[in-house]
């Protein structure tokens, strides 16, 4: 099975923050997504990347930056946290054959 | 991003009973995702559907992959309190990226 890890379940930051979510896949999966999920917004795509050092904007990049290194790794930066970015963040990879998406435990930020 | 159709919204229902739920779209999927969401955690996935008319299982839980490849069917039997949380489709689209259902909410009352 796939193992998406989030680095952190609960994080609690300051307005005007910088913060750093990371995110790893140990299955040399190309494709990497970071979403938020807000209560009766679903899931919202912020970012996602296709191959290393590859980023494409997903519907909601305002406010946020990503960074992939290293295959295995995708990290979402918020480059000054604001308290309309508490949110629960989900990072999930992409089995390219399979086309199965699977997620991390999810790290709820809350911004003060 | 586009959401896909998802009903019902929510469900209370006696344990023991069976559950149904569906995705409906307004685009051709090649693939249906179902996930389950418990409270404070990430979404699991359940069952993957591949063909239209496709039907797979994954214990109690069935889907089906419409015939029109527009809609798909989530049946849970014989509900049991775990199966407490929020179930949702997922498809992806040309793009790469993933269309999801906005969720049904399962309560099981014991």
């Amino acid at each position: 099975d796939v193992k998406v890890t989030q680095s952190s379940r609960y994080l609690v930051k300051r307005t005007g923050e910088k913060v750093f979510l990371e995110c790893v896949q140990d299955m040399d999966h190309e494709n990497m997504f970071w979403y938020r999920q807000d209560p009766g917004l679903g899931l919202r795509l912020i970012y996602f990347s296709y191959d290393v050092k590859m980023k494409e904007k997903g519907d909601i990049p305002e406010g946020y930056s990503v960074s992939r290194e290293k295959k295995e790794r995708f990290s979402l930066i918020l480059e000054s946290a604001s308290t309309n970015q508490t949110s629960m963040y989900l990072c999930a990879s992409r089995e390219h054959s399979t086309g199965r998406l699977s997620f991390g435990s999810g790290t709820r930020l809350t911004v003060v | 991003g586009q959401q896909l159709n998802q009903s019902p919204q929510s469900m209370f229902i006696q344990e023991g009973e069976d559950v149904s739920m569906n995705c409906t779209s307004s685009s051709i999927f090649n693939t249906w995702l179902w996930y389950k969401q418990e409270p404070g955690e990430g979404p699991v996935l359940l069952i993957a559907l591949y063909k239209a008319g496709e039907l797979t299982s994954n214990g109690r839980l069935t889907a089906q992959f419409g015939i029109t490849r527009k809609d798909s069917f989530l049946n849970i039997s014989a509900s049991i309190p775990s199966d407490v949380g929020i179930y949702f489709c997922a498809g992806p689209n040309t793009g790469n990226q993933f269309y999801f259902g906005t969720g049904t909410s399962l309560t099981v009352i014991p």
